[in-house]
């Protein structure tokens, strides 16, 4: 079975400094593995995803994560936080399935102070 | 807007009550499936559609809980009896027919309140 484990339930950070959201899988397959963001009032949104091509992965607003087989690990990253970065973090893994389940994490919430 | 919309948005209803829940996909999008998120949990997958064809349900989704997408567009879900262990956001996700099994997009989600 599929399944993801985000190891820190808040996150608070300074603005402009580094942000980093850990995660680890679980996985008999090669995963595809994903980050999602909720910002309040707003749907989840895609930041970034891995499907088994360069391990490490750019996504929007200046996030990327690395793929780690050997840690089996997949944590977020971004060099300098900014006031809009605050929202719940979901760090999701693809099901082996055919048709797209999602399995996500328990989440992360980020805040961010000035 | 193109995106997916949820219809309502909040809903409080009392114990025992039926209330039905629905979503537009985006227009091509021929996949679509039902999540429920409850508070400090990540969303936990319900059901899903290809088409008209409701293809997968998950154990959560008991027998008071019906889901339909008849013309392969929109989706209701219908939770009869509400109990309060219902409380939660129910969001609706699609993607295209083609590729890219995994880029879903999602609604903003309708957030049920059962007093």
């Amino acid at each position: 079975a599929q399944s993801v484990t985000q190891l820190d339930s808040h996150v608070s950070v300074s603005e402009g400094t580094p942000v980093l959201l850990r995660c680890n899988y679980s996985s008999s397959y090669s995963p595809s593995l994903f980050w999602y963001v909720q910002h309040p009032n707003k749907g989840l949104q895609l930041l970034l995803k891995y499907t088994s091509a360069a391990t490490l992965v750019k996504g929007i607003n200046g996030f990327e994560a690395e793929f780690k087989k050997s840690e089996t690990s997949f944590h977020l990253t971004k060099p300098s936080a900014h006031m809009s970065d605050a929202a719940e973090y979901f760090c999701v893994v693809g099901g082996t399935d055919s048709w797209g389940k999602l399995q996500f994490g328990a989440g992360t919430q980020v805040v961010v102070t000035p | 807007d193109t995106g997916v919309s949820q219809d309502p948005r909040h809903k409080i209803t009392k114990r025992g009550q039926n209330v039905t829940f629905r979503c537009d996909p985006i227009s091509e999008h021929n996949r679509l499936y039902w999540y429920r998120q409850t508070l400090g949990q990540g969303p936990e997958f319900l059901t899903y559609f290809q088409n008209e064809a409701q293809l997968e349900k998950s154990r959560l989704l008991s027998d008071r809980f019906s889901a339909e997408r008849p013309k392969g567009s929109f989706s209701t879900l219908e939770i009869q009896r509400t109990e309060q262990g219902d409380s939660a956001m129910y969001l609706c996700a699609s993607s295209p027919p083609t590729g890219k099994l995994y880029e879903q997009y999602f609604g903003p989600g309708t957030r049920l309140t059962v007093t």
